[in-house]
Formats: C-alpha cells, sequence, structure tokens
C-alpha cells in the first residue's frame, strides 16, 4: 500500500525568500513521486518527478524536490518565491510500472506569497 | 493548440437529474482519467480508460458511468446515484513516454 503525507495544508512566505513544501510517503515498492500545482480554477501541472535516477530532481519555474529514502521523504524546494508561485500543490506517488491509475495524492498545501 | 477541453466550466444538478461532463483531448493520448477534487482533499479516481472501447472503475465509481467511443473524448456522467455530487471534476490524458498526466481546466458541479 502507498500513501502520501503533506505535512503543511498552508505556508506563507515573502517575495523573495525561499519556500519549503514538505512531503512524506509510504510505500511498499521504490516509488515513483511527484509533484503537481494548481493554480485557481485550474487543472493541475507538472513540476517535477522521480523515477529512480538523480535523487534531486530540478522541475520548471526553478523548483527542485530531494529524494530520501532514509527520511521517506520528498520534499520541494525554491530559493526565492515569486508571486505567481501562490497556488496549491500536490505530492503524489506512484508504484511504478503499475499505469498511473495507481497515483495516491497528498492532501495539498496552498502556498501564499506576500509582496 | 494541444490540450485537454472540459466543458462546462460550472454545471448545476437538480434533484434526481442525470448531468454529464465533457472531456475532450486533441493530444492523441490513449489513456484517459476522471477525477473528483473535494476541498482539503486530495484528487481521487473516478473512472480511467486505457483504450477506446475500454474503461474501468477508480476509487469512486459508484454514481458515475463513462463511455469512450472516440479516442478524443471521455464524458463523465453523474447519475442521480452519486448523493454527493458537489465537487470539482476533473479530466486528464496521459503521455506514456513522459510519465505525464494533462489536465483540463476542470467543472465545478453544485446541487441546486
Amino acid at each position: 500500500a502507498q500513501s502520501v503525507t503533506q505535512l503543511d495544508s498552508h505556508v506563507s512566505v515573502s517575495e523573495g525568500t525561499p519556500v519549503l513544501l514538505r512531503c512524506n510517503y509510504s510505500s511498499s515498492y521504490s516509488p515513483s513521486l511527484f509533484w503537481y500545482v494548481q493554480h485557481p480554477n485550474k487543472g493541475l501541472q507538472l513540476l517535477l518527478k522521480y523515477t529512480s535516477a538523480a535523487t534531486l530532481v530540478k522541475g520548471i519555474n526553478g523548483f527542485e524536490a530531494e529524494f530520501k529514502k532514509s527520511e521517506t521523504s520528498f520534499h520541494l524546494t525554491k530559493p526565492s518565491a515569486h508571486m505567481s508561485d501562490a497556488a496549491e500543490y500536490f505530492c503524489v506517488v506512484s508504484r511504478p510500472n503499475t499505469g498511473f491509475q495507481k497515483l495516491v495524492f497528498g492532501t495539498g498545501t496552498r502556498l501564499l506569497v506576500s509582496p | 493548440d494541444g490540450g485537454i477541453t472540459q466543458s462546462p466550466k460550472y454545471l448545476f444538478r437538480k434533484e434526481g437529474q442525470n448531468v454529464t461532463l465533457s472531456c475532450e483531448q486533441n493530444l492523441n493520448h490513449d489513456a484517459m482519467y476522471w477525477y473528483r477534487q473535494d476541498p482539503g482533499q486530495g484528487l481521487r479516481l473516478i473512472y480511467y480508460s486505457q483504450i477506446v472501447n475500454d474503461f474501468q472503475k477508480g476509487d469512486i465509481a459508484e454514481g458515475y458511468s463513462v463511455s469512450r467511443e472516440k479516442k478524443e473524448s471521455f464524458p463523465l456522467t453523474v447519475t442521480s446515484a452519486q448523493k454527493n455530487p458537489t465537487a470539482f471534476y476533473l479530466c486528464a490524458s496521459l503521455d506514456r513516454g513522459q510519465e505525464k498526466l494533462f489536465f483540463g481546466s476542470g467543472t465545478q458541479l453544485s446541487v441546486l
């Protein structure tokens, strides 16, 4: 069985300061992990994915995430927040080679960016 | 301009009524998915289709039905058996090569 826990429902930062969105996972297998972003009343967009290659994954818009097996974590970071980063972020876990019908979504973290 | 189009953006259902949400894609993807999103929760899978004329139940299929008569289209019907239909519904298709889901902009369904 797989599960994913996003540790913060809301994160508030000031523009220009670092962003950290935390995600812990549980999986019986070596997982595939994803971060998606959702802007208000929009669909989700893939930010980045980890599929057992490099543990530090770089994504779009300056975001990156590090897979830490010992900590079962896949935290999302960005060195400097921009106003346009304000959105909801979802951490997603999947069992490799089972098809995308086995995705498990976290409950989301809403990122608020103040000027 | 390739992508996934969901319509309508907002939909209202009367008690006892069936309503159909449209999802069309021009990305030439075989696999398509319907998710339900409730506030404070992650997405939950309703139905998915790996190929034309085939579809499978997801985790919360009760009260919903789908069809997949064309590769481009994957409509979702919310039947009167779905007692709590108010939610944001998202359609997605899968680029298998990139392992990447492409999402539509969603339909907000509310009950009158």
